[in-house]
């Protein structure tokens, strides 16, 4: 079955320290997305990738950094100069920016202690 | 600035109609998504609108006036598990969804 995975589902980390979150996809999609969802909020986006080896940061791209080596994997590292990181991680893909529907991941919450 | 207003909360009985507005100023646009988001889960396409006019997809249909800026997201014969969060979000000139808050339906029996 084609689609995303994203895991841990749960994760808890200390204040100050780094943490990565997988993405993965085997759709074959070009376009990979990172939101993040706040209570009381829209998703807001975190950076996006439309090719392997290219990505842009979107509206809240401070204390987060990605990386895009392959066509399947968008892994989204939280660090610590992320001054407010707990929040639930929503990944996306799509076949490209234009006019697609984003198939999204199962998310990741991610609390910091 | 980019804005989408939507109701925070709406609720339906079992069975009837429901229509979530979504109003939209953006910096271009390049069509309109409706999402499904069950608590805790990840959204779910519902549908797209680009032109003007209704999409009709089984109980779920959306309307898009661009000249308002204006859709809506009607869903019939409801049923408990449409209980959820209903997300609308355009799609900017710079191709990048724009997204509302979301509204939650609630169900009653």
């Amino acid at each position: 079955d084609g689609g995303i995975t994203q895991s841990p589902k749960y994760l808890f980390r200390k204040e100050g320290q780094n943490v990565t979150l997988s993405c993965e996809q085997n759709l074959n999609h070009d376009a990979m997305y990172w939101y993040r969802q706040d209570p009381g909020q829209g998703l807001r986006l975190i950076y996006y990738s439309q090719i392997v080896n290219d990505f842009q940061k979107g509206d809240i791209a401070e204390g987060y950094s990605v990386s895009r080596e392959k066509k399947e994997s968008f892994p989204l590292t939280v660090t610590s100069a992320q001054k407010n990181p707990t929040a639930f991680y929503l990944c996306a893909s799509s076949m490209g920016l234009a006019g697609n529907e984003q198939f999204f991941g199962p998310g990741t919450r991610l609390t910091v202690l | 600035g980019q804005n989408i207003d939507q109701p925070t909360e709406m609720t339906a009985t079992e069975g009837a109609i429901v229509q979530i507005n979504c109003t939209y100023q953006t910096s271009g646009f390049n069509g309109l998504f409706w999402y499904q988001q069950h608590a805790g889960e990840a959204p779910t396409f519902l549908s797209y609108n680009v032109l003007d006019g209704l999409e009709e997809k089984g109980r779920f249909s959306s309307f898009l006036s661009r000249s308002k800026g204006y859709s809506y997201l009607l869903l019939k014969e409801l049923q408990m598990k449409d209980s959820a969060s209903y997300l609308c979000a355009v799609m900017d000139s710079n191709y990048q969804l724009i997204w509302g808050a979301g509204t939650k339906l609630i169900i009653k029996p």
